[in-house]
């Protein structure tokens, strides 16, 4: 049983790229969260989604950062014109159907390390 | 914003108890304690939770006091593998999906 799988494991980009995320939730469930973790910080809330909906992005900067979970597919998060401040580990999570989670609350991928060079 | 305060770091010697605390002096009833720890280049990781009773897992034993303005998370014998960050955070159940991470206690497991 596969836990959340991100990729790509680490990526480097040039100022001005584009990055794209993604995430693939465990089976079964159909909650995806982001979480950025700039160096020496805790993890930061990003973006609460459903399949084709975004719940809460209230954490995600107003500019150049967007998410999508797709019908089909895994959740991506973009990141347009990277600056070297977006540099930081991004996380996944995802949570069973209908909102009842189990006391793990979370299930946690291992991350994506962005270098923006 | 976090809305609990840890230690930044502490030392443990290998086989011995690992005492982490944690001050939430601002919980509210019906907030819970969860802690969560992360392994170097990996997510966090559940650990344990409780409301108000003491409560004992596999993998720790989670102490709150009383008044519930603070508590500790006990390591019963450290290993190397349990070296990591931990973190202490407070949310209203497991329905709580905007998890508040502070800086955590960086621990440091010795031979």
């Amino acid at each position: 049983n596969a836990g959340v799988m991100q990729n790509p494991r680490h990526l480097v980009r040039r100022r001005g790229q584009e990055a794209r995320l993604r995430c693939s939730p465990m089976k079964g469930h159909s909650h995806v969260y982001w979480y950025r973790q700039l160096p020496e910080e805790g993890l930061k809330f990003m973006v609460y989604l459903q399949k084709e909906n975004i719940i809460d992005e209230s954490g995600m900067p107003k500019e150049r950062f967007s998410a999508e979970f797709p019908k089909e597919g895994p959740s991506i998060l973009r990141i347009q014109q990277v600056v070297r401040g977006d540099s930081a580990a991004y996380f996944c999570a995802s949570s069973p159907v209908g909102g009842r989670r189990t006391s793990d609350g979370y299930t946690f991928g291992s991350g994506t390390r962005l270098t923006v060079v | 914003d976090a809305k609990t305060t840890q230690p930044p770091s502490m030392d443990c010697a290998e086989g011995r108890a690992a005492n982490l605390p944690c001050n939430h002096s601002t919980i509210s009833g019906n907030e819970y304690v969860y802690w969560y720890r992360q392994i170097h280049s990996q997510g966090p990781q559940y650990i344990i939770h409780g409301l108000k009773n003491n409560e004992t897992n596999e993998m720790a034993s989670l102490i709150i006091t009383e008044d519930r303005k603070s508590s500790t998370l006990i390591l019963p014998h450290a290993t190397l593998r349990d070296t990591a960050v931990y973190y202490c955070i407070v949310r209203v159940g497991s329905n709580d999906y905007k998890l508040s991470f502070g800086a955590g206690t960086t621990v440091t497991v010795r031979a």
